[in-house]
């Protein structure tokens, strides 16, 4: 059982927007640190695509968008893509573990 | 280009031991944390350690606490992670990961670990 939660599944017809959500705890989301977001393709290493909540590395498209309020956070895709297809992590950081807490990935579906 | 490539994933025997290596190149490796992340097959993401820039403090998951190690040799641009009396749940890809704020921003390709008989 993951310490962030996550659906694990999502879909919409190209052109749609999306959206996954990640709920955390007062002693990592709720406890103000930042929240980050991965895609991992099929068979290849996670890819950070989101960073300190809702800043995009250099490179990732700004169809992708993240938000934070209290012990939740946000994931949006707008204007979907085929290639979107994989699924997502969120992630954070927990002070009573003193380490990275990882949401249970959303397999995000294109149809 | 930031690049990590882990290297020493095999099949062991439970209770058995590796040795994970991660060789990095791209960055000044001195001035970042480095980390572990490992996957179980068909499985989500599991943070397992972490080293800060210096080496002088680590952090473990309490899933391996006690059981593995991570290290690094800065003028080797290196990390390490050593496993031992390794279990069948830690059947697993272990990546190497660059941290930045408590993110990791540059992921290694993978390394496999197979505990099995």
């Amino acid at each position: 059982q993951s310490v962030l939660t996550q659906p694990p599944s999502v879909s919409g017809a190209p052109g749609q927007t999306v959206s996954i959500s990640c709920t955390g705890s007062n002693s990592n989301i709720g406890a103000g640190y930042a929240v980050h977001w991965y895609q991992q393709l099929p068979g290849t290493a996670p890819k950070l695509l989101m960073h300190a909540d809702s800043t995009r590395p250099s490179g990732v498209p700004d169809r992708f968008s993240g938000s934070k309020s209290g012990s939740s956070a946000s994931l949006a895709i707008t204007g979907l893509q085929a290639d979107d297809e994989a699924t997502y992590y969120c992630q954070s950081y927990d002070s009573s573990l003193s380490g990275a807490v990882f949401g249970g990935g959303t397999q995000l579906t294109v149809l | 280009e930031v690049q990590l490539l882990e290297s020493g994933g095999g099949l062991v025997q439970p209770g058995g031991s590796l040795r994970l290596s991660c060789a990095a190149s791209g960055f000044t490796f001195k001035s970042y944390a480095m980390s572990w992340v490992r996957q179980a097959p068909g499985k989500g993401l599991e943070w397992v350690s972490s080293i800060v820039a210096s080496g002088l403090t680590t952090y473990y998951a309490d899933s391996v606490k006690g059981r593995f190690t991570v290290s690094r040799s800065n003028p080797d641009g290196t990390v390490f992670l050593q496993m031992s009396s390794l279990r069948v749940e830690d059947t697993a890809v272990y990546y190497c990961a660059k941290e930045r704020k408590l993110s990791f921003d540059y992921w290694g390709q993978g390394a496999l670990v197979t505990v099995s008989a």
